[in-house]
């Protein structure tokens, strides 16, 4: 079955740019679905941050549209979150997730999450 | 922006129990409403899309139901395994928003 994998620097310093990736692998990422980023600040609840289809069409949050940058690289099955301009804010686990036609674009399958910790 | 409203924030349970939770939409959003689980330390998992369908594998204790703005999420007979906290999701447009979550507990 489909597995989502994160992985990008833990420490980010302040005013610096984030950079993450997400590696899909026993499935394509060419298909129907959303890849999307979510992310969780200490103790908070779950922000969609956006996402991306095969073909490179973006949903950005509105709320973080001018800081970030949604990608996908189909030959390497895998797509990335660029997030510029950090601050403290920012620190917080960061998930990719599937959103699946199929399933009312509900996020079925999830990566274990990576922390990110915006310091200097 | 659809925002959506869950309530309640905390909700305190014994096994057995049956327990409510309860998710608001800003504007309708027909039945493009998922519920999630989460446990600490944990990603989340998703246990019912469009609503009101299970997901695989997840318990017939846990349903859903609603339609338009106004989700509910039941779980009859709390086992142990079910103290987690709980969200909902629109996918109706985008931002797909979550509500603030619901921290069950014993």
């Amino acid at each position: 079955q489909v597995q989502l994998q994160e992985s990008g620097p833990g420490l980010v310093k302040p005013s610096g740019t984030l950079s993450l990736t997400c590696a899909v692998s026993g499935g394509s990422i060419s298909s129907i679905n959303w890849w999307s980023w979510v992310r969780q600040a200490p103790g908070k609840g779950l922000e969609w941050i956006g996402e991306i289809h095969y073909s490179g069409h973006t949903n950005p949050n509105p709320s973080l549209k001018s800081r970030i940058t949604l990608s996908v690289d189909k030959s390497k099955n895998q797509f990335s979150l660029t997030m510029t301009s950090v601050t403290a804010a920012d620190t917080a686990v960061y998930y990719c997730a599937r959103g699946a036609f199929s399933y009312f674009y509900g996020m079925d399958v999830w990566g274990q999450g990576t922390t990110v910790t915006v310091s200097s | 922006d659809i925002q959506m409203t869950q309530s309640p924030s905390s909700l305190s349970a014994s096994v057995g129990d049956r327990v409510t939770i309860t998710c608001r939409a800003s504007q309708k959003i027909g039945r493009y409403l998922n519920w999630y689980q989460q446990r600490p330390g944990k990603a989340p998992n998703l246990l019912i899309c469009g609503a009101s369908t299970l997901q695989s594998g997840v318990p017939s204790r846990f349903s859903g139901s609603g339609s338009g703005t106004d989700f509910t999420l039941t779980i009859t007979g709390l086992q142990p395994e079910d103290f987690a906290t709980y969200f909902c999701q629109h996918t109706f447009s985008t931002p797909r928003t979550f509500g603030q979550g619901t921290n069950l507990e014993i």
